[in-house]
């Protein structure tokens, strides 16, 4: 079956510096691929997305390419803020064993910035 | 535009008690979701619907039960709870894009404990 497997944190990193969040997944067919991020106290909401192989998603300065050949979609951004402090989720939406389609998310990433 | 609501908030319940969690979306989306989010275990899928008066089990859906009567309503129903019910629960609802893509919108949760 469909699955997703993302860097365990939690990941602390100060203020400026670079992050990377592993995610690799193992799907059959064609997924759509997604970061969520869960700000304190709220619900998940969608970072960006990407559809297809070789897709760059963006969003508020954070990056991630769909890599099909190494079944990755690493989350990237080059200067974290203290306002980045949240749990970042990796996703994927693909075709299910019962049709249809169905999102499987990781266990998420807990970042912290410091000033 | 609201998006996606739920009540309560918070609450609190004694073994085997019974309780109704609401969940509203304003979007129209033919899509709705239940999860329930524990540390350390990302978001686990308990019951969806794909249109109103239809809903179907997810990942871990013994203990709950769930009606989607109107298309902009998705309760979810715990019939006597448990202490291993102590979590919290996010509704979601999606709609469906002709590739399949799946982006979630999230409520903002309701946080239940179960002495």
């Amino acid at each position: 079956g469909n699955s997703v497997t993302q860097m365990e944190g939690p990941v602390t990193l100060s203020e400026e510096a670079f992050l990377t969040i592993n995610c690799t997944y193992t799907a059959t067919g064609y997924p759509s691929l997604f970061w969520y991020v869960q700000y304190p106290g709220e619900g998940l909401q969608l970072l960006l997305k990407a559809t297809k192989a070789d897709d760059k998603g963006s969003n508020k300065g954070f990056e991630a390419t769909y890599r099909k050949e190494t079944t990755s979609f690493h989350l990237e951004k080059g200067s974290v803020q203290v306002s980045d402090s949240a749990v970042y989720f990796c996703a994927l939406s693909g075709s299910s064993n019962t049709g249809g389609f169905k999102t499987i998310f990781g266990a998420g990433t807990r970042l912290f910035v410091k000033a | 535009n609201a998006g996606v609501t739920q009540t309560p908030k918070f609450r609190v319940l004694k073994t085997g008690q019974s309780m109704t969690l609401l969940c509203a979306q304003d979007m129209n989306h033919e899509y709705m979701y239940w999860y329930r989010q524990d540390p350390g275990m990302g978001l686990r899928l308990i019951h969806y619907s794909v249109g109103e008066g239809t809903t179907a089990k997810g990942e871990v859906p013994d203990g709950y039960n769930v009606s989607r009567l109107k298309k902009q309503n998705f309760l979810l129903g715990l019939e006597s709870a448990a202490p291993s019910q102590t979590s919290v629960y996010f509704c979601a609802s999606s709609y469906r894009s002709s590739v399949g893509t799946d982006t979630q919108y999230f409520g903002p949760g309701t946080r239940l404990t179960v002495l």
